[in-house]
């Protein structure tokens, strides 16, 4: 089974429209961390966000928040007023139990598209 | 601060030749990850080391891969005999300590070409 599954490979968004990216996880780890990533057409992968399992509230890193719900292991991304910048694609990865080591798993990404 | 490097950037090798890609970790860092992304696809990891220990290969092709981190200088990633398949980019990410980390830096990532 995939661990992380992203299943919008492709979204378009109004500028300064808000948009949802989605992201499904599965473990059975009960200490565990999500990751959002951005990774523009120049190809380098820029840390956006954090949400840790324990974490009673939803992570918020300026225009970046994370609608995190727990029980339907859903980790999904928003970006409030989207701007042209934001067409990239975008990565959802998780960290599992803290004695597995910090290595991530990502999923197949989604590409974002902003309109202007 | 600077952050993790990468080099080269681009790397260009014909088949059968050897590929060295370099890592150095943000400064105080003493574990380094390596991952490998194809065309279209998200990362996937490849092998996770501490200075002069490799501590999980798991993810790392059995045959012409290898992977160290002396204790001075970077971290390399050796490909020997490269083929075609090899084509992708890779990237490093190092963190302060072993566990539970909250935010994980990437390198620039190296892309790598094999003609």
């Amino acid at each position: 089974a995939q661990k992380i599954t992203q299943t919008q490979p492709g979204m378009f968004v109004q500028e300064k429209e808000a948009v949802t990216l989605d992201c499904t996880y599965d473990t059975s780890d009960q200490s565990y961390g999500l990751f959002w990533y951005k990774q523009p057409s120049s190809g380098e992968m820029i840390f956006l966000i954090y949400q840790g399992s324990y974490d009673e509230q939803n992570a918020t890193e300026g225009r970046y928040s994370l609608n995190f719900q727990k029980a339907r292991k859903s980790a999904n991304l928003v970006i409030s007023a989207s701007q042209l910048g934001d067409s990239a694609m975008y990565f959802c990865a998780m960290r599992e139990s803290p004695n597995a080591g910090n290595m991530l798993t990502f999923g197949g990404g989604t590409r974002l598209m902003v309109k202007p | 601060n600077a952050g993790v490097m990468q080099n080269p950037r681009h790397l260009v090798r014909r088949r059968g030749q050897e590929a060295r890609l370099r890592c150095s970790p943000m400064k105080g860092h003493s574990h380094v990850y390596w991952y490998r992304q194809l065309p279209e696809e998200g990362l996937k990891f490849m092998v996770y080391l501490q200075k002069e220990n490799i501590i999980d290969e798991s993810g790392m092709p059995k045959e012409r891969f290898s992977a160290e981190f002396p204790k001075e200088g970077p971290s390399i990633l050796r490909i020997q005999q490269v083929v075609r398949g090899d084509s992708a980019a890779y990237f490093c990410a190092s963190s302060p300590r072993a566990l539970g980390i909250t935010e994980a830096f990437f390198g620039q990532g190296t892309r790598l070409t094999v003609v």
